[in-house]
């Protein structure tokens, strides 16, 4: 039991389709994450929230859409995505983002598969 | 410019034997370092965490990582290697006022 709970595992849409993955939290954390894992590639870092504020947006394109609509939750909605965005999205929470008390517990993951 | 390293994308070895993962930084100024592991089909996973309170810190499954400044390395290592560590194995770096930073990751896997 990670704390971190992230649905669907599992995600197959066409190019244009609108979808969204859900991340909930039960750690009571401040601060939450989306990141992007492709094969082969170090762990991308998409969006931050703090306090449901997003404070980084790392030039991640429009067709990806987070909200945050308190602390204990996160979505990430898709629509007419790209075949390349196909890959496992997880989400993380942490106390807060303070990088002296920063330390980031991860959900399982969400498998996306663009057709 | 700061960056991190795992040096070897996948390591081998037997069970029993020792495991031994590496990870690299570079940065004038120590930074906070942590090691993740990510079994199949799953999340991350914290294993150690180096916050300069201890240079050899203790994780989960037998796992310990030690911070050598001098080496600018955080390597993991665990004494004897059991089927259930085949694993990837992620090093992450958070520079002083940066976003966390993870390695390539490291591929680990187990042979009987």
């Amino acid at each position: 039991e990670t704390g971190v709970t992230q649905t669907p595992r599992h995600l197959v849409m066409g190019m244009t389709n609108k979808k969204s993955l859900k991340c909930e939290q039960h750690l009571g954390h401040n601060a939450m994450y989306w990141y992007k894992q492709s094969a082969k590639k170090p762990l991308e870092l998409m969006f931050v929230y703090n306090f449901k504020e997003q404070t980084e947006n790392n030039s991640v394109p429009s067709r990806f859409s987070p909200e945050c609509p308190n602390s204990s939750h996160l979505f990430l909605h898709l629509h007419t995505l790209q075949p390349e965005d196909s890959a496992l999205y997880l989400c993380a929470s942490s106390p807060e983002t303070n990088p002296s008390t920063d330390t980031q517990y991860f959900g399982p993951g969400t498998r996306l598969t663009v057709l | 410019a700061q960056s991190v390293t795992q040096l070897g994308s996948h390591v081998s070895v037997s069970e029993g034997a020792l495991v031994l993962l590496r990870c690299n930084y570079s940065s004038s100024v120590p930074p906070y370092l942590f090691w993740y592991v990510q079994y199949p089909n799953q999340g991350l996973q914290l294993l150690p965490k180096y916050t300069s309170a201890a240079t050899l810190v203790k994780g989960i499954n037998g796992f310990e990582a030690e911070f050598k400044k001098s080496e600018t390395s955080f390597h993991l290592t665990k004494p004897s290697a059991h089927m259930s560590d085949a694993a990837e194995y992620f090093c992450a770096v958070r520079f002083q006022g940066g976003k966390l930073i993870f390695g390539q990751g490291t591929e680990l896997s187990v042979k009987p």
